[in-house]
C-alpha cells in the first residue's frame, strides 16, 4: 500500500499566518491527491482534489500544489474557522490511503 | 441537495457481525464509486472498502478483507457493509462515502455523518 506521510503532526498558530502542511506519498501518484478538513465531531470537508483543484464553495485562501511524491497544502491569512485537522488521501490506486492527519490549533 | 444518512451501528462482541447501511439521496448511487472509510476514536482516517459505479467491482483494505463485504441495491439507493468476525480493532466512527465519479481515480467530495461500531465484550 502507498504510505501517506504528513507533516507536521500539530501545531499552533495564529489568526492571519499563512500555513504550509505538506504531504509525502511513498511512491508516485500523479496529481491523484486530495485534501480533506474535519472539525471535532463532523464528517471531513473535501478542500482540494487532483492535488490543487479547488472545491466549489472553499474559500481561496486554501491552495494545493504538488505532484508526483510531494505535495503541500496553504493556507493564507488563517481564519477563526481554519482551526481543525487537515488530511491528505491519495486516490491514486487501491487500497485508498489517507495521512496521518496534521491538527492546526490555535496559539 | 446529496445526502447520505448510515445506520446500523452498535455495541458488538468480538466476533458478532454487524450490517452497516447508507442511504443515499440526491443522485443516483450507481453511478457514482462509494466507499466505506472508518475512523478509530481519536485516530485517523482509514479506507476500510470501495465499490464502483458502473459495473460494481469492489476493493478492500487489507485489514478486512475476508470478512467485510460491501454492496448496494440500486432500487433502494442504498449502500451496505456486512461486518463479520469482528474485532477490537475495528471499533470506530464507519462513513459512507460518495465519490466524484464512477471509477476508482477519484477523489470523495461528500461524507456522510458516520455510525458507530464499538466491538466490546
Amino acid at each position: 500500500a502507498i504510505r501517506m506521510t504528513q507533516s507536521p503532526s500539530s501545531f499552533s498558530a495564529s489568526t492571519g499566518d499563512r500555513v504550509n502542511i505538506t504531504c509525502r506519498a511513498s511512491q508516485g501518484i500523479s496529481v491523484y491527491l486530495a485534501w480533506y478538513q474535519q472539525k471535532p465531531g463532523k464528517a471531513p470537508k473535501l478542500l482540494i482534489s487532483a492535488a490543487s483543484t479547488l472545491q466549489s464553495g472553499v474559500p481561496s485562501r486554501f491552495s494545493g500544489s504538488g505532484s508526483g511524491t510531494d505535495f503541500t497544502l496553504t493556507i493564507n491569512c488563517l481564519q477563526s474557522e481554519d482551526f481543525a485537522t487537515y488530511f491528505c488521501h491519495q486516490y491514486y490506486t487501491y487500497p485508498w490511503t489517507f495521512g496521518q492527519g496534521t491538527k492546526v490549533e490555535t496559539k | 441537495e446529496v445526502q447520505l444518512l448510515e445506520s446500523g451501528g452498535a455495541l458488538v462482541q468480538p466476533g458478532g457481525s454487524l450490517r452497516l447501511s447508507c442511504v443515499a439521496s440526491g443522485f443516483t448511487l450507481n453511478t457514482y464509486a462509494m466507499s466505506w472509510v472508518r475512523q478509530a476514536p481519536g485516530k485517523g482516517l482509514e479506507w476500510v472498502s470501495g465499490i464502483s459505479g458502473r459495473g460494481g467491482n469492489t476493493y478492500y483494505a487489507d485489514s478486512v478483507k475476508g470478512r467485510i463485504i460491501i454492496s448496494r441495491d440500486d432500487s433502494k439507493s442504498t449502500l451496505y457493509l456486512q461486518m463479520n468476525s469482528l474485532r477490537a480493532e475495528d471499533t470506530a466512527v464507519y462513513y459512507c462515502a460518495k465519490s466524484v465519479g464512477s471509477t476508482s481515480s477519484v477523489a470523495i467530495d461528500f461524507w456522510g455523518q458516520g455510525t458507530l461500531v464499538t466491538v466490546s465484550s
